[in-house]
């Protein structure tokens, strides 16, 4: 079945430095890849997607890179600071949305 | 605030009982999901409708059941619950049939004791 492995789980950086979390999908026919941001107890929440068509994607301090012949993306945040510390998710669709286990990410002051 | 509510917040009960959670999905939104939080665990699909009808249907086990109603808002019936039933159980709904943005509630917190 479809699946999405994400790597690292937890992701520990100083503010102002980057960090990057990576993520694998099975199914070829995937062709929409959202990224969510959870924060403790909330729902997740979209923060950026990218389609099959493109190849990368910004948002003032986030990316998103897609390679659809390696089947991995990936996200990249820039200049982290302390709100952005949260648990982010990877997704992969094509019929079903089907998400990473999640990346807690730790931005210290 | 995503739009979408799902009550209750918290419930607590004893293994071998039945619950049932709801969702009222964002105004206009035709889709619903339900997806599964367990403790360090990633979001497990389960089940997806749209306008009434199951479209999608993810690693729901047989003693889970759902159903979207006319007016659009959802209900997950668990059954027979077990200890492992313990997790966040999350809500969403969406404006596509297919891909795009999903609006999360704030889940139902379910502990099976």
């Amino acid at each position: 079945g479809e699946n999405v492995e994400q790597h690292p789980s937890t992701l520990s950086v100083q503010e102002g430095d980057s960090a990057v979390i990576k993520c694998t999908y099975s199914d070829s026919a995937s062709n929409y890849f959202p990224w969510y941001k959870q924060e403790l107890g909330k729902g997740p929440q979209l923060i950026i997607d990218i389609r099959s068509n493109v190849g990368e994607k910004k948002d003032q301090r986030i990316a998103v890179t897609l390679n659809k012949t390696a089947k991995h993306f990936s996200l990249h945040i820039t200049e982290t600071q302390p709100e952005d510390s949260a648990v982010y998710f990877c997704a992969a669709s094509s019929d079903k949305l089907i998400f990473g286990t999640g990346t807690r990410l730790q931005v210290f002051p | 605030d995503s739009g979408v509510t799902q009550t209750p917040k918290h419930l607590i009960t004893a293994t071998g009982q039945r619950v049932t959670l709801r969702c009222s999905p964002r105004s206009g939104d035709l889709s619903v999901y339900w997806y599964q939080q367990s403790l360090d665990q990633g979001l497990q699909f389960l089940i997806q409708y749209y306008n009434g009808e199951e479209r999608a249907k993810g690693n729901i086990l047989e003693r889970f059941s759902a159903q979207q109603f006319p007016d659009l808002h959802s209900e997950l019936n668990l059954s027979s619950l077990e200890l492992g039933d313990s997790a966040l159980y999350f809500c969403a709904s969406s404006v596509h049939r297919g891909t795009g943005e999903l609006f999360f509630g704030e889940g139902s917190r379910l502990t099976v004791l």
